[in-house]
């Protein structure tokens, strides 16, 4: 499968428990985006990666929240001390910049937190 | 910032029908805007995008408009199939925001034999 691919499918945890989910993009693209949905909600954009550079960060991403791209191929997500308000589908996306700054993106199957 | 806004936020349809989704967009900047399908605990999936500078565009079955003095883009299903129900987003980005999508808030799309 030459998709996005995102690791775990689901997660389950306790209220201040920290948790990590990673994301391998499609090969070659270079830019990397994390998105959030909670349920009937369209995704919401949270954070950005060109390469290794993360280059943007929504509000929506509090301090408790941080991602890396180290060698610009899979990034990581992690949430410290999670809150029940943190249960959703964490959406990786990723495409391929090539001047067109409107670039596709393609989407992974996400990861469902659930904070008990 | 951008702000999406999609009607309605559920449509039924019976087989063979047509069905129009409709989305507003705040930003005069935006110049693409994609449409994603995501079955219920699927990935979205792009089905179809359109860019600024052109009008309509046609995909087999799918086709989308925008209309830039209006800030309005739609997507259109003909003769619809029951594989088609799905929840339905449409998105906006522009350039100077690398591409980050905006979505709307979706429409669930049921297809009814």
């Amino acid at each position: 499968d030459t998709g996005v691919s995102q690791d775990p499918r689901h997660k389950i945890t306790k209220r201040g428990q920290n948790v990590t989910f990673r994301c391998d993009p499609i090969s070659e693209h270079n830019r990397l985006y994390w998105y959030r949905q909670t349920l009937g909600q369209g995704p919401e954009f949270l954070t950005y990666f060109q390469n290794e550079a993360q280059l943007e960060k929504s509000r929506l991403l509090s301090d408790r929240f941080s991602a890396e791209r180290p060698k610009g191929s899979f990034s990581t997500l992690e949430i410290q001390r999670t809150e029940q308000g943190d249960s959703a589908m964490y959406l990786c996306a990723s495409s391929l910049a090539r001047g067109n700054p409107t670039d596709t993106q393609y989407f992974g199957p996400g990861t469902r937190l659930t904070v008990l | 910032g951008e702000n999406v806004e999609q009607h309605p936020s559920t449509l039924s349809v019976q087989e063979g029908d047509s069905a129009v989704i409709k989305c507003t967009y705040s930003d005069s900047a935006s110049n693409y805007f994609p449409w994603y399908k995501q079955e219920l605990g699927k990935r979205p999936q792009l089905i179809i995008d359109i860019r600024s500078n052109v009008g309509e565009k046609k995909d087999q079955r799918i086709a989308v408009t925008l209309n830039k003095t209006a800030k309005h883009f739609s997507l259109h299903i003909t003769e619809t199939q029951p594989e088609d129900s799905a929840v339905y987003f449409c998105a906006a980005s522009s350039t100077g925001t690398a591409s980050k999508l905006t979505f709307g808030t979706g429409t669930r799309l049921q297809v009814t034999l």
